[in-house]
């Protein structure tokens, strides 16, 4: 079982949709999460942290239930420059801080 | 853009290779970590450098090896070159012996390719 685990889709949505994506993750140590975006052939790159209490960044907001291992984002009112690959990821602050991604849900957003 | 880079960017080689990437790390970042992201895949961990020592391994084999020089610059080597080594070597800049991910910038990648 992989440590992080998204749906990798695609998920294609109209412009000015709804969309929510889904992760969980099996590390009960699991003390950061966050959400990373990479657009094709680049490098990824932070999108936003993730916190119990929720959090919210214009059109984006994540959420974290520990009780369930599981993080959501979600995107209102889709742009097309939305379109990415979206990276669900945690780490547990050990000898190195590594980030352990998840596969990526993939999200177009078409007119 | 994040004051990371890489190079080369792109690369191809043949099985049995040896290869050699370069990071240069952000002005004022003191650790380096390094990551294989194949296709279709979420970046995997392989090492972290910090002040020229390795300061955590992923499950990569021996052949990943790495150095970091007194200016916080840093290469990753593989020897023994495996088809399924063909993947986006990405390197990651940052300060502290334990980075809050936040300080994680990331270079653009080499996009190593293994015939």
């Amino acid at each position: 079982r992989k440590e992080v685990e998204q749906d990798p889709g695609p998920f294609n949505v109209p412009e000015g949709a709804t969309v929510a994506f889904n992760c969980t993750y099996s590390n009960s140590a699991s003390q950061s999460f966050f959400w990373y975006r990479q657009d094709c052939r680049k490098e990824p790159k932070l999108l936003m942290s993730v916190y119990s209490s929720g959090n919210e960044d214009g059109r984006f907001t994540a959420q974290l239930n520990r009780a369930s291992q599981y993080i959501s984002l979600l995107i209102r009112d889709s742009k097309l420059s939305d379109s990415a690959t979206y990276l669900c990821v945690v780490s547990h602050t050990g000898t190195a801080s590594k980030l352990t991604f998840g596969t990526g849900t993939r999200l177009q957003v078409t007119l | 853009e994040t004051g990371v880079t890489q190079s080369p960017t792109h690369l191809i080689k043949t099985r049995g290779q040896q290869v050699t990437l370069r990071c240069s790390s952000q002005s004022g970042h003191n650790t380096v970590s390094w990551y294989q992201q194949a296709l279709g895949q979420g970046p995997q961990f392989i090492f972290q450098y910090y002040r020229e020592e390795e300061n955590g391994r992923g499950n990569f084999p021996p052949r990943f090896s790495g150095l970091q020089f007194p200016n916080y610059s840093s290469e990753l080597n593989v020897n023994a070159l495996e088809l399924d080594d063909s993947a986006l070597y990405l390197c990651a800049s940052s300060f502290g012996q334990i980075p809050t991910h936040n300080e994680q910038f990331f270079g653009p990648g080499t996009r190593l390719t293994v015939l």
